[in-house]
C-alpha cells in the first residue's frame, strides 16, 4: 500500500497569506495526486487533480505542483472560506489517503 | 442538478445489519464507476468498496465478506449492504463518483453530503 504523508498536520495563517501544504508518497505516484477541501460537517470537494489540474470551477488561487513522491498544494491568497481541512489522494496505485491538514485561523 | 444524496445511516447494534442508499441525479449510476468511503470522528477518508460501470466489485479488507454493493438502475441508486457491523465501522459514510474511472483515474469529483453509521450498544 501506498502510504501519503502530509505536512504539517496544522497550519496556523491569517487572510490573505499565501500557504503552501505538502504531500509525500511512499513511493513513485507519477502525477496520479488529487487534492481535496474538507469544511466541518460538509463532503469533501476536489480542488486538483492530476497533480496540477484545477477541477471544475475551482478559484485560481488554488495551484498544485509536483510529481513521483513530492507534491504541493499552494493557496497563493487565503481567504476565509478557505480555512479547512485539505487532504491529498493519490490514485497510481488504487486509492490512499493522506492523514490531512487543517488550515485554522491564527 | 448533478448530486448524490446518501440515506439510512443511524445508531445499530454491533453484530447488526443495515442498509445505505444512494441517490444520485443529473447523471447514471449503472453509467460510470461508482464508490462508497468513510470516515471515523476526527479521522481522515478510508475507501471501503467500489463498482465498475461493467459491474465489477471491489472491497477493502477491513469490510471483505461484511459489506456488499449494488445497484438499481431503474432507482438510480447506489446500495451499501453492511452486516456484523463493529464499532470500528462507525463513521460517516459517503457515496461518491470516480471523475475518470474509464482510464483508471481514481479520483473522486462528486461526493453526497454522508450519512452518519454509529454501531453502539
Amino acid at each position: 500500500e501506498i502510504v501519503m504523508t502530509q505536512s504539517p498536520a496544522t497550519l496556523s495563517v491569517s487572510p490573505g497569506e499565501r500557504v503552501t501544504l505538502s504531500c509525500r508518497a511512499s513511493q513513485n505516484i507519477n502525477s496520479n495526486l488529487a487534492w481535496y477541501q474538507q469544511k466541518p460537517g460538509q463532503a469533501p470537494r476536489l480542488l486538483i487533480y492530476g497533480a496540477s489540474i484545477r477541477a471544475t470551477g475551482i478559484p485560481a488561487r488554488f495551484s498544485g505542483s509536483g510529481s513521483g513522491t513530492e507534491f504541493t498544494l499552494t493557496i497563493s491568497i487565503l481567504q476565509s472560506e478557505d480555512f479547512a481541512v485539505y487532504y491529498c489522494q493519490q490514485y497510481n496505485n488504487w486509492i490512499t489517503f493522506g492523514g490531512g491538514t487543517k488550515v485554522e485561523i491564527k | 442538478e448533478v448530486q448524490l444524496v446518501e440515506t439510512g445511516g443511524g445508531l445499530i447494534q454491533p453484530g447488526g445489519s443495515l442498509r445505505l442508499s444512494c441517490a444520485a441525479s443529473g447523471f447514471t449510476v449503472s453509467g460510470t464507476y461508482m464508490s462508497w468511503f468513510r470516515q471515523a470522528p476526527g479521522k481522515g477518508l478510508e475507501w471501503v468498496s467500489a463498482i465498475y460501470s461493467v459491474g465489477s466489485t471491489f472491497y477493502a479488507d477491513s469490510v471483505t465478506g461484511r459489506f456488499t454493493i449494488s445497484r438499481d438502475a431503474s432507482k438510480n441508486t447506489l446500495y451499501l449492504q453492511m452486516h456484523s457491523l463493529r464499532a470500528d465501522d462507525t463513521a460517516v459514510y459517503y457515496c461518491a463518483r470516480f471523475g475518470d474511472g474509464y482510464n483508471f483515474n481514481w479520483y473522486i469529483d462528486l461526493w453526497g453530503r454522508g450519512t452518519l453509521v454509529t454501531v453502539s450498544s
